[in-house]
């Protein structure tokens, strides 16, 4: 059964810096790895797709990575904002199953 | 549609009362996958459609959970004689099927569903 952790659960930093958000799966047998953001009171917002096959992706500030032989993807954000105060959940796709982990849940201060 | 529809987007019911839950996917998408998140809690997988059946049923969490998917398109999570602790958001979210490695999959708002 795959089983998704994120660490750290709960993080809080200043406005600028630069942070990694860890995610790791017990069977690397994957088809791809999601990161999402949850907004408190909404649902989810897909931010990046990497495929199986992929090392990493990016988008404006973000960056994922993934090494799918040892069971490890981050996501890193660049020069944080108070907007990017979320939580963010990594989900990996394996066979017609998400599976996600627990969350990371972030806050930038101004 | 645009994104993954839901509705209702709140619901408070007696315990006891049967509830029904709808979900509109993105058009086109043959894959629906329903989800339940308990306040604090991560996502728990409940069923998935591709198409019109369910192949996996295994996470609905007993027999007072049901889903169907009629036209291969609009879902339906029914949940009988409500219980306290079935309150929770509950997600729906679509892709594409097939080429699955290379399917973003996109989430509802959710139904959130207090049961008093």
């Amino acid at each position: 059964k795959q089983e998704v952790t994120q660490i750290p659960a709960a993080l809080s930093v200043p406005e600028g810096e630069n942070l990694v958000l860890n995610c790791s799966f017990t069977d690397s047998a994957i088809y791809n790895l999601q990161w999402f953001r949850q907004d408190p009171g909404k649902g989810l917002t897909s931010l990046l797709l990497i495929q199986s096959s992929q090392r990493e992706q990016t988008s404006g500030r973000l960056n994922a990575s993934l090494d799918k032989s040892s069971g490890r993807s981050t996501l890193y954000i660049a020069a944080s904002q108070p907007g990017d105060s979320a939580t963010y959940l990594c989900a990996v796709r394996t066979g017609n199953m998400l599976t996600f982990g627990g969350g990371t849940r972030l806050m930038v201060k101004p | 549609g645009a994104g993954v529809s839901q509705s209702p987007s709140n619901k408070v019911t007696e315990k006891g009362k049967d509830v029904e839950l709808r979900c509109d996917p993105i058009s086109g998408h043959t894959a629906l996958y329903w989800y339940r998140q308990s306040l604090g809690q991560g996502l728990e997988f409940l069923i998935y459609f591709q198409g019109n059946s369910a192949p996996d049923k295994s996470g609905l969490p007993s027999d007072r959970f049901s889903a169907e998917r009629t036209g291969g398109s609009v879902s339906t999570l029914t949940i009988q004689r409500t219980q306290q602790e079935d309150s929770a958001v509950y997600l729906c979210a679509s892709s594409l099927w097939g080429r699955a490695a290379g399917n973003t999959i996109y989430f509802g708002e959710g139904s959130w569903l207090t049961v008093v």
